[in-house]
């Protein structure tokens, strides 16, 4: 099956500062990623949908201008958490959308920490 | 709007069957997926309904029903190994919307 690869799996940053995380599809095009968060013992929430070439769509709820998200090329999408904070600390997710006969690819996860 | 309803906890004993289900209601509905969800990992793929009907996977199997809104996924021969949550999901290209998943414990 397809493969998405998110790096870096683990991340610990100091209160205020940025991180960025990338999803990369490495043996398929993805004109379109998914981004979901995930709190402990809470389902997927879906924070907003990248697509290559256009603005992201935001969910409700959901910060643009904290939590920016640029889908570069066909098989790279990123999250940036600008200026975190400890409430942002998090399980970061990332899958391509499902085909017609197709599963929706998870990347592997990013575990935020925020200090 | 998404509405994805399922239990939130189930306990099974080892060996026997059980039976998770799930009730949605969703626009832009193309099908349903199960997937498994070990604690701290990402999901893992288990099922992917578009017709109404069971689909069997080894000891996985799936049901849905378009009509009533409706599917579960049943776990025969439980093991041990399969302690963990099921997240059912709803919809398609456009949107996929989870449920709060269904943390299953199986005793010996």
């Amino acid at each position: 099956g397809a493969v998405v690869s998110q790096h870096p799996s683990r991340v610990i940053c100091k209160s205020g500062t940025s991180v960025k995380i990338e999803c990369r599809s490495l043996d398929f095009q993805a004109t379109t990623m998914f981004w979901y968060r995930q709190f402990p013992k809470q389902s997927l929430m879906l924070m907003a949908t990248s697509n290559e070439g256009s603005k992201a769509t935001y969910e409700q709820g959901v910060e643009k201008d904290k939590f920016l998200i640029n889908h570069a090329s066909l098989t790279l999408s990123t999250l940036t958490v600008t200026s975190a904070h400890p409430e942002d600390s998090s399980f970061y997710i990332c899958s391509a959308p499902p085909g017609p006969d197709t599963e929706a690819f998870f990347g592997q996860g990013t575990r935020l920490t925020v200090v | 709007g998404q509405n994805i309803d399922q239990p939130t906890e189930m306990t099974a004993t080892e060996g026997a069957i059980v039976q998770i289900n799930c009730t949605y209601q969703t626009s832009g509905f193309n099908g349903l997926f199960w997937y498994q969800q070990h604690a701290g990992e990402a999901p893992t793929f288990l099922s992917y309904n578009v017709l109404d009907g069971l689909e069997e996977k080894g000891r996985f199997s799936s049901f849905l029903s378009r009509s009533k809104g409706y599917s579960y996924l049943l776990l025969k021969e439980l093991q041990m190994k399969d302690s963990a949550s099921y997240l059912c999901a709803a919809g398609g290209y456009q949107k996929v919307t989870f449920g709060t998943g269904t943390k299953l414990q199986v005793i010996p």
